[in-house]
């Protein structure tokens, strides 16, 4: 089956400009889920959907950040106005649930931004 | 609150020794528990979860509640064991990782 998928891999801004990243999951997976990764750190969960409904978005910098998942499927992540702090891994996974085995998290290969 | 810890950031060990990669977690309840690997230029995966109670590459992992650890051990670690480590503790809706431990087994 092929994996998440994401784009672009890389991307360069300078600080106050905006930024969108794409996702499209494992087909059938209901969760989604997007992290960012700052340099020397662990994966920080910023949203999570189920389906098309968002699950958890406690640690989402609602003041810049903002994610979609219209159809249940794909979806996108932005960020508008960046910030240089902003700088990290965007990566985004998928399982087939939320609980027990079904919350096996499968990643895409990440999206590297760099804020100037 | 931090959830997850993995306190050694660098852990380097010879071929063939033993290896226990550390974590803790903060959670009173039945946690969910996972640890991840990244290999080099590859994508982070899955290898493997408490519920499982299964040994993954030699690997295995034993949640300890008392001591609320869910340290990760090889008896005999290969080359091809060197990556990012990440251990990872799931609750309802949240997720967390640790900050990660890169093992480095040397020939």
């Amino acid at each position: 089956e092929a994996g998440v998928a994401q784009s672009p891999r890389y991307k360069i801004i300078e600080k106050r400009q905006s930024v969108a990243f794409w996702c499209n999951p494992i087909s059938g997976h209901a969760t989604l889920y997007w992290y960012q990764q700052i340099l020397g750190q662990g994966p920080k969960l910023l949203i999570q959907f189920q389906n098309n409904g968002v699950v958890d978005d406690s640690q989402l910098p609602k003041d810049r950040f903002s994610a979609e998942r219209l159809k249940g499927v794909d979806s996108t992540l932005k960020i508008q106005p960046a910030k240089l702090e902003d700088s990290a891994v965007y990566l985004c996974a998928s399982s087939s649930g939320t609980s027990g085995g079904a919350r096996e998290q499968f990643f895409g290969p990440g999206t590297r931004l760099t804020v100037l | 609150a931090q959830r997850v810890t993995q306190p050694e950031k660098l852990l380097s060990v010879f071929k063939g020794a033993p290896v226990e990669l550390k974590c803790n977690y903060s959670y009173s309840g039945s946690p969910e528990l996972f640890w991840y690997v990244q290999y080099s230029r590859q994508r982070l995966q899955l290898l493997l979860r408490h519920i499982s109670r299964e040994s993954i590459k030699g690997f295995t992992a034993d949640l300890n509640k008392g001591e609320t650890s869910f340290h990760l051990k090889k008896p005999f670690a290969q080359e091809e064991d060197s990556a990012m480590y990440y251990c990872a503790f799931g609750n309802f809706n949240k997720f967390y990782f640790g900050s990660g431990t890169k093992l480095n087994v040397k020939p």
